[in-house]
């Protein structure tokens, strides 16, 4: 399996909305509706901030949101705010019992 | 709250076999989920390496299937990895997670992670 397809960068000014595209095939992303994303902040662990696509876990402020369509999904940082600054990356099942991560996209609050 | 720390060797040799621990606390591994490994290179992405049931029910990364060995020691809440015939390709952070759904990829929590070094 090949890994998902993301921007390596992406930015936005405080208060704007940026959004994060993963692109994968009908094998994966397009595939079953299995499909996170996780926020790694510098040095730090990453953390889980959307699952089955558009699902936040507690404590996962709004302003993150996530969808899908045929091969892509995205994710949406609405209200840009500097602790946002972070690498970003979606996973997906693969099939045939195998998780696929993308390479990563750093995003940058201008 | 769970809690997952990862502990092994920080340097291990070319060719060797890496064996890391991830000691689980404040969740019992016989309970349920699924457990898995998660490595990430330096300055590069995350790759998932398996997943284990505490019934013994194992799925691995295909690229990695022939090295991988993943098992989980119930009386002591331990999830262990095994990576053989290692290489500089192999250095990485790897990191434990609680696998909420197999193949729903639901990695929460994450252990700390630890930092492996394959070199002579």
């Amino acid at each position: 399996q090949s890994a998902l397809t993301q921007p390596p960068s992406a930015s936005g000014s405080p208060g704007q909305s940026v959004t994060i595209s993963c692109t994968g095939t009908s094998s994966d992303v397009g595939g079953e509706n299995y499909v996170s994303w996780y926020q790694q902040l510098p040095g730090k662990v990453p953390k889980l901030m959307i699952y089955e696509v558009n699902k936040r876990p507690s404590g996962v402020p709004d302003r993150f949101s996530g969808s899908k369509s045929g091969n892509t999904a995205s994710l949406t940082v609405s209200g840009l705010q500097g602790e946002d600054e972070a690498d970003y990356y979606c996973s997906s099942y693969a099939g045939s019992n195998s998780v696929v991560f993308g390479g990563g996209t750093k995003l940058t609050v201008l | 709250q769970v809690l997952l720390q990862e502990s092994g060797p920080g340097l291990v040799k070319p060719s060797e076999t890496l064996s890391l621990t991830c000691t689980v606390s404040g969740y019992s591994i016989s309970r349920g989920y699924y457990w898995g490994w998660i490595r990430q290179p330096p300055g590069k992405g995350l790759e998932w390496i398996g997943s284990m049931y505490h019934s013994g029910s194992t799925y691995y990364n295909p690229s990695l299937k022939s090295r991988v060995t993943i098992s989980v020691d119930t009386s002591k809440n331990q999830l262990s990895l095994k990576l053989r015939s290692v290489t500089a390709a192999d250095t990485a952070v790897y990191y434990c997670a609680r696998d909420i759904v197999l193949f729903g990829v639901r990695f929460d929590p994450w252990g700390q992670g630890i930092l492996v070094t394959v070199s002579s």
